[in-house]
């Protein structure tokens, strides 16, 4: 089975800190993604990767960065957090190139205050 | 609008009853994805259907994939306290991109 995991469930920061989530999968996945979920406007997508340093924006990277050092690691950055950023953020990994089956971490719920 | 439509966007059945949920796209697929998700839990994948009029099932789940490719539903025969969550798709409109386009969800509450 498929394992991706994340760093923390929950994290509660001050605005202005820096914020660091890591996620990890054990697959060889060659594509990884964060996402952030917040009710009513459901899964958007942040940034994702192809292969390892290679990086590329998704819908809403405004406030974020990402660090893909190896393969199996995927970080996402909050250079100084705003209480806007509070939210459900989700890792995914997939196989293949192109859209393929994304399996999902179990979720960091950061509160920014 | 919102490229990908799922409704309803929360449902309430008693255990045992039947149930569907659609996912409606306003492009042509190429892919078509079902997740379930528990309340603050990470997204579980159920299955993937690609080929218009494509059907797939794994327990008492079912989802289908109509004929043009632009909607697809997925049933719940006898539906179960453990069915209960959120349940999104996500569509790949092909090309090079690495990217699924989501859903906003269909909450489902299962009563005992």
């Amino acid at each position: 089975d498929v394992k991706v995991t994340q760093s923390s469930r929950y994290l509660v920061k001050r605005t202005g800190e820096k914020v660091f989530l890591e996620c990890v999968q054990d697959m060889d996945h060659e594509n990884m993604f964060w996402y952030r979920q917040d009710p009513g406007l459901g899964l958007r997508l942040i940034y994702f990767s192809y292969d390892v340093k290679m990086k590329e924006k998704g819908d809403i990277p405004e406030g974020y960065s990402v660090s893909r050092e190896k393969k199996e690691r995927f970080s996402l950055i909050l250079e100084s957090a705003s209480t806007n950023q509070t939210s459900m953020y989700l890792c995914a990994s997939s196989l293949l190139a192109g859209a393929d089956t994304q399996y999902f971490g179990p979720g960091t719920r950061l509160t920014v205050l | 609008s919102q490229e990908l439509e799922q409704s309803p966007q929360s449902l309430i059945v008693q255990e045992g009853k039947n149930l569907t949920i659609n996912c409606t796209s306003s492009k042509t697929l190429y892919g078509l994805y079902w997740y379930k998700q528990k309340y603050g839990e990470g997204l579980i994948f159920l299955m993937m259907l690609q080929k218009g009029g494509e059907e797939k099932s794994h327990e008492k789940i079912t989802a289908k994939l109509d004929e043009k490719k632009q909607q697809s539903s997925l049933h719940i025969t006898a539906s179960q306290p453990s069915h209960a969550g959120i349940y999104l798709c996500g569509a790949d409109y092909g090309g090079s991109n690495y990217k699924l386009t989501f859903g906003k969800g269909t909450l489902l509450t299962v009563n005992p």
